[in-house]
């Protein structure tokens, strides 16, 4: 099955400072990386996703960026807030009969300090 | 993006009952569920597949006689702890997968945070 490894586990920025969270997956035939925010006591959120078929993705202070060959992707949040304060995760599917089923990396918490 | 929901937020119960969590697709249908669990500060691990209309896919080591899952309609999967202990006491949250723009996306709802006295 996929294994995914995010580092790192911790991450505390200067309010303003960017941030960049890195996981590997282990599944070369993995087609769709997101990544989500977790804020304590919520369910997690879809804040942005990339597909094997692009290298980088933008949404305003947010970007993803994939590297099929090497089996990583990263994600990197520009001018951190306070509001950034939380937990990502990323995830990969696997493949086979349970391909869609998401495999979690362990979480980054990250703390933004004002 | 999709919403979904879950009830109750939090629920508190005594050793040995059962409680039923309810995860709702609220603005689409959902022929696919998932259920995950999450202790503190970990991840989130998947416990079991709802399809609606069949049974569920549970993963290795998910007992399924004690985590009851039933995915009655489109828009609706209950998970049912059943007779249950302190050990079972985490946070329950669910997701829903929806087809977009051609690409599929998996939304989770709030969680539910069961505490077993």
């Amino acid at each position: 099955g996929e294994n995914v490894e995010q580092h790192p586990s911790t991450l505390s920025v200067q309010e303003g400072d960017s941030a960049v969270i890195k996981c590997t997956y282990s599944d070369s035939a993995s087609n769709y990386f997101p990544w989500y925010k977790q804020e304590l006591g919520k369910g997690p959120q879809l804040i942005i996703d990339i597909r094997s078929n692009v290298g980088e993705k933008k949404d305003q202070r947010i970007a993803v960026t994939l590297n099929k060959t090497a089996k990583h992707f990263s994600l990197h949040i520009t001018e951190t807030q306070p509001e950034d304060s939380a937990v990502y995760f990323c995830a990969a599917p696997g493949s086979g009969a349970g391909s869609y089923q998401l495999t979690f990396g362990k979480g980054t918490k990250l703390s933004v300090i004002p | 993006g999709a919403v979904v929901s879950q009830h109750p937020s939090r629920v508190i119960c005594k050793s040995g009952t059962s409680v039923k969590i309810e995860c709702r697709s609220l603005d689409f249908q959902a022929t696919t569920m998932f259920w995950y669990r999450q202790f503190p500060k970990q991840s989130l691990m998947l416990m079991a597949t709802s399809n609606e209309g069949s049974k569920a896919t549970y993963e290795q080591g998910v007992e399924k006689d004690k985590f009851l899952i039933n995915h009655a309609s489109l828009t609706l999967s209950t998970l049912t702890v059943t007779s249950a202990h302190p050990e079972d006491s985490s946070f329950y949250i669910c997701s829903a997968r929806v087809l977009a723009s051609g690409s599929t996306q998996e939304y989770f709802g709030p969680g539910t945070r069961l505490t077993v006295l």
